[in-house]
C-alpha cells in the first residue's frame, strides 16, 4: 500500500542547516512534495520535485530524490526561527489520480 | 485573490449535532478536496471532486457527506457529530486532478464533546 513516513521532531540551532527526511513507498508517484504548516495555519507549498529529478535548488531550500531508496529529503540552509513550523512530505500515489499521501510531519525547532 | 477560505474556523458540537463545512476558492479550479488532521496522523483525504458535478470517496469517508455546489464552492457535511472527528478539517483545491498542485485553507478546528 501507500505510506510516507518521516520522523517527528527536529531541533537546530538557528544558523544551523536542517535535513528534514523522508520514505515513501509508491515508485509510482511522478510528483513529490514538501508542505509548511505554521501554527493556526494551513499548509503552504515549499517546493516540489518530478520523480525524474535528483535534486532541486531553491533559495535556501535544496531537495533531494533517492527514487532507488524511496528516501526524499529537505534541506534548509541557514535557518532561521521564522523557519519552525511542521514539515509535511507527500507524495502524488499510484494512477495520478490526485490523492495526495502526507506523511506525520515533522516539527522543526529553530532554537535562537 | 483570497485563495482558499473555510468557515467557520472553529466550532464545538455536542455529539449527534449535525453541521455543515464551507470550502470556496476563487482560482477558477476545477478540482477540490476535503481532509482531516490528526496528532501524527498527518493529512488524511475525506473526499474530493474532480471537477463540478463529481464526486469521490478518498480515505476516510465514513460519517460524511459532501456537496460541489458549483465550480467554487465544495461543503463537507457531518449529519451526527462522534467525538472521534474532533480534528482540523482542511479544504483544498488544484488546477485539475492530475500533476497539479493542492492549495489549501486554513483550516476548521471541530471539537465534538
Amino acid at each position: 500500500g501507500e505510506d510516507v513516513e518521516q520522523s517527528l521532531f527536529l531541533s537546530v540551532r538557528e544558523g544551523d542547516s536542517s535535513v528534514i527526511n523522508c520514505t515513501y513507498t509508491d515508485s509510482s508517484s511522478t510528483y513529490l512534495y514538501w508542505y509548511k504548516q505554521e501554527p493556526g495555519a494551513g499548509l503552504q507549498l515549499l517546493t516540489y520535485i518530478f520523480s525524474n529529478m535528483d535534486m532541486k535548488q531553491d533559495q535556501r531550500l535544496t531537495v533531494l530524490l533517492n527514487k532507488k531508496d524511496k528516501h526524499l529529503s529537505l534541506r534548509i540552509a541557514d535557518t532561521q526561527t521564522g523557519d519552525s513550523a511542521i514539515y509535511f512530505c507527500a507524495e502524488n500515489g499510484a494512477g495520478n489520480t490526485g490523492k495526495l499521501i502526507f506523511g506525520q510531519g515533522t516539527t522543526l525547532q529553530v532554537k535562537p | 485573490n483570497a485563495g482558499v477560505t473555510q468557515t467557520p474556523k472553529f466550532q464545538v458540537l455536542k455529539t449527534g449535532q449535525s453541521m455543515t463545512l464551507q470550502c470556496a476558492q476563487d482560482m477558477n479550479h476545477n478540482s477540490m478536496y476535503w481532509y482531516r488532521q490528526d496528532p501524527g496522523m498527518g493529512l488524511r483525504l475525506i473526499y474530493y471532486s474532480a471537477s463540478e458535478g463529481t464526486t469521490d470517496k478518498g480515505e476516510v469517508p465514513n460519517g460524511y457527506n459532501v456537496s460541489r455546489l458549483n465550480k467554487r464552492e465544495f461543503s463537507l457535511r457531518l449529519e451526527s457529530a462522534a467525538p472521534s472527528q474532533t480534528s482540523v478539517y482542511f479544504c483544498a483545491s488544484s488546477l485539475g486532478l492530475v500533476l497539479e498542485t493542492q492549495y489549501f485553507g486554513p483550516g476548521t478546528r471541530l471539537l465534538v464533546l
